[in-house]
């Protein structure tokens, strides 16, 4: 089983929608999580943070589910420049400081 | 403020060719990391150094890669030789201080290396 996992997708979605990733690791000492959206043939930049508590930003909001060892992103009222690679990424912890990626998720919003 | 510098931009190489990559963090970030991305795939770690010092490498392939950051600021990373495995895009990233919590990461736009 990978660390962590996500559904490649293509999600394909139009103007409007409302949509959602999941990922899950396999590190129960995991201790950070985040995540970062990727353009085509571009580097990654970080999308937001993921708090215990679940956290909000605009249209984004993101949730740890500690107990069943999963993050989500929820995306509203989706734009056609949401369209990218969304990667989900565990902190591995335990003393250990080794940042993991998921393979990304892959969102498109046609019109 | 400039942000993570690297270059070449693009290689393209025989195999069996050394290459190296050169990557200068944002000022004042003492926490750079290598990562490797596969098409398709997420960036993977290779190395990580604190300052001067490398840790976490444990997933540098050391029998031809090598990686060095003498003075804690700029770094190189180096294959030598090049395989055909070896074509994908190193990303190089730092962050303010990670064991001040600031770990966030900055990436640098990468270099695209094809292996011939």
């Amino acid at each position: 089983r990978k660390e962590v996992e996500q559904d490649p997708g293509p999600f394909n979605v139009p103007e409007g929608a409302t949509v959602a990733f999941n990922c899950t690791y396999s590190n129960s000492a995991s201790q950070s999580f985040f995540w970062y959206r990727q353009d085509c043939r571009k580097e990654p930049k970080l999308l937001m943070s993921v708090y215990s508590s679940g956290n909000e930003d605009g249209r984004f909001t993101a949730q740890l589910n500690r107990a069943s060892q999963y993050i989500s992103l929820l995306i509203r009222d989706s734009k056609l420049s949401d369209s990218a690679t969304y990667l989900c990424v565990v902190n591995r912890g335990g003393g250990s400081y080794i940042p993991t990626f998921g393979r990304g998720t892959s969102l498109i919003v046609h019109p | 403020e400039a942000g993570v510098v690297q270059s070449p931009r693009y290689k393209i190489i025989e195999k069996k060719q050394p290459v190296a990559f050169w990557c200068n963090p944002i000022s004042g970030h003492n926490t750079l990391y290598w990562y490797r991305q596969n098409l398709g795939q997420g960036p993977e770690l290779l190395i990580r150094y604190e300052n001067e010092e490398a840790v976490d490498d444990s997933q540098l392939p050391k029998d031809r890669f090598s990686a060095e950051r003498l003075k804690g600021v700029d770094s190189t990373l180096k294959i030598q030789p090049a395989e055909l495995g070896d074509s994908a895009v190193y990303l190089c990233a730092s962050s303010l201080d990670l064991a001040q919590g600031y770990n966030e990461q900055f990436f640098g736009p990468g270099t695209r290396l094809t292996v011939l």
